[in-house]
């Protein structure tokens, strides 16, 4: 089976940096990739990593080692508008994808 | 404007009865998914096409049914064998070329009474 590990809520201020942990268990491992959700809205995806190292995408980062079963999603100088959920997932295969359970991530002023 | 629609946003079911989900995409996607998350949880994996005519068993399959006879069309119908069918259902897509990247519709939050 798969199973992923990352914290259920973590709060910031604006202006401030956030890491996302992410550890996964599982087999057929594509790679991991990040979404962030809206209450109630649909995830909206912003990042993948194939590979060991550092992806970066404007104020978002993402980072793989797959020889630790870890990643993680940094978000910078952030803004209220990040406030969201932010969910891992392990790309099993070519279509399959396995979410965690998600980080609710409240930003203050 | 290219997107991915799924209708109604919310329904009402009775106990019993089956209901039938629509997701429609004009974004020319190869790949078409059906997801459940419940409150305080990821989504997990109910179905998935790569083709036309053609789909496979996610990691909940049991008490779904789904069809994919156009390639812009992949409707789900929840039957009455799911025995907790309350949840919110996310359809997505994604192209050949991008697979590592799915896109997703707005949902249909669905509450069986």
């Amino acid at each position: 089976g798969q199973s992923l590990e990352q914290p259920s809520e973590v709060t910031a201020v604006e202006g401030a940096i956030v890491q996302i942990n992410c550890t996964y268990q599982t087999s057929g491992f594509y790679g991991l990739s990040w979404y962030q959700q809206h209450d109630g809205g649909a995830p909206t995806f912003l990042s993948y990593n194939g590979l060991d190292g550092l992806e970066e995408t404007g104020r978002f980062s993402s980072f793989l080692s797959r020889s630790d079963s870890y990643g993680y999603l940094l978000l910078q100088e952030l803004q209220m508008k990040d406030s969201a959920s932010y969910f891992c997932a392990v790309k099993r295969g070519d279509y399959k994808l396995s979410f965690g359970a998600g980080t609710t991530v409240t930003v203050r002023a | 404007d290219g997107g991915i629609t799924q209708s109604p946003k919310y329904l009402f079911r009775k106990e019993g009865q089956n209901v039938t989900l629509s997701c429609e995409q004009n974004l020319n996607h190869d790949a078409m998914y059906w997801y459940r998350q419940d409150p305080g949880q990821g989504l997990r994996l109910i179905y998935y096409s790569q083709i036309v005519n053609d789909f496979q068993k996610g990691d909940i399959a049991e008490g779904y049914s789904v069809s994919r006879e156009k390639k812009e069309s992949f409707p789900l119908t929840v039957t009455s064998a799911q025995k907790n069918p309350t949840a919110f259902y996310l359809c997505a897509s994604s192209p050949l070329e991008r697979r590592n990247e799915q896109f997703f519709g707005p949902g249909t939050r669905l509450t069986v009474l």
